[in-house]
C-alpha cells in the first residue's frame, strides 16, 4: 500500500480538462512544498511534470499545472491530447530526505 | 546533456546478492543528490535511497540493513549493493538525479528478477 493515495483511473476526452488529486498526511504534503507529478508511458521511465507543487520544467506544456491545499495534493491537465494518455504519480518529500510516491493513476483519453 | 544507464540486473534466488550500477554522463555525480527508485512488476514506483554530496545516505525502511548505496567518483557511477535478496524485491531498479526535492533525470532502468 502506497503512503500517498491517488484514484487508481481517470478518463476525459480531448481538449477537456481532467484533475488528479493525491491525499498524504501532515508529515508530507502538508507539511513540505515539495510535490512533484511523474509521467510515464508503458515501459518508459518516469518524467517529470510538475515540482515544487506548482512549477513546471522547461519542455513541460502549460496545459499541466499542480496546486495543493492542506493535506491533498493536485494535477490538472486541460486541453487533453492523445499523448497525455499515461499513468501519473505524485511524489512527496516526507522529511529526513526521504520520499513517497502515490500509487498511480491511468489517466485515458477517450 | 545528461544520461544514466543502469546495469546489473539479472535473476538471482531469494537470499543471493546484486550489484546494480549507474554509469553518469553530462554531470558530475558525486556533486549532486543521487538516488535509487524501483517500480515492482505492473506497480507503482518506490524511493529506495538517496546519496548526496556529502556521502549522507539514506534508505527506505523495506531495504534498510540489506541494500547499499555508494559512487565511484573517478568512474562517475552510482551503485547499489543488494544483500539478503527477497522475492518483494523484484523490480525496475532506476536511477535518477534529485534536483530540490524532484527526481529530475532517470535512466532507462534494468531489471531485479529475485525467484527460485
Amino acid at each position: 500500500q502506497s503512503a500517498l493515495t491517488q484514484p487508481r483511473s481517470v478518463s476525459g476526452s480531448p481538449g477537456q480538462s481532467v484533475t488528479i488529486s493525491c491525499t498524504g498526511t501532515s508529515s508530507d504534503v502538508a507539511n513540505y512544498n515539495y510535490v512533484s507529478w511523474y509521467q510515464q508511458h508503458p515501459g518508459k521511465a518516469p518524467k517529470v511534470m510538475i515540482y515544487d507543487v506548482n512549477k513546471r520544467p522547461s519542455g513541460v506544456p502549460d496545459r499541466f499545472s499542480g496546486s495543493k491545499s492542506g493535506n491533498t495534493a493536485s494535477l490538472t491537465i486541460s486541453g487533453l491530447q492523445a499523448e497525455d494518455e499515461a499513468e501519473y504519480y505524485c511524489c512527496s518529500y516526507a522529511g529526513r530526505y526521504t520520499f513517497e510516491f502515490g500509487g498511480g493513476t491511468k489517466l485515458t483519453v477517450l | 546533456e545528461v544520461q544514466l544507464v543502469e546495469s546489473g540486473g539479472g535473476l538471482v534466488q531469494p537470499g543471493e546478492s546484486l550489484r546494480l550500477s549507474c554509469a553518469a554522463s553530462g554531470f558530475i555525480a558525486s556533486s549532486n543528490y543521487m538516488s535509487w527508485v524501483r517500480q515492482a512488476p505492473g506497480k507503482g514506483l518506490e524511493w529506495v535511497s538517496l546519496i548526496y554530496s556529502g556521502d549522507k545516505i539514506y534508505y527506505a525502511d523495506s531495504v534498510k540493513g540489506r541494500f547499499t548505496i555508494s559512487r565511484d567518483s573517478p568512474k562517475n557511477t552510482l551503485h547499489l549493493q543488494m544483500n539478503s535478496l527477497r522475492a518483494e524485491d523484484t523490480a525496475v531498479y532506476y536511477c535518477a538525479t534529485i534536483q530540490t526535492g524532484r527526481f529530475d533525470d532517470w535512466g532507462q532502468g534494468t531489471l531485479v528478477t529475485v525467484s527460485s
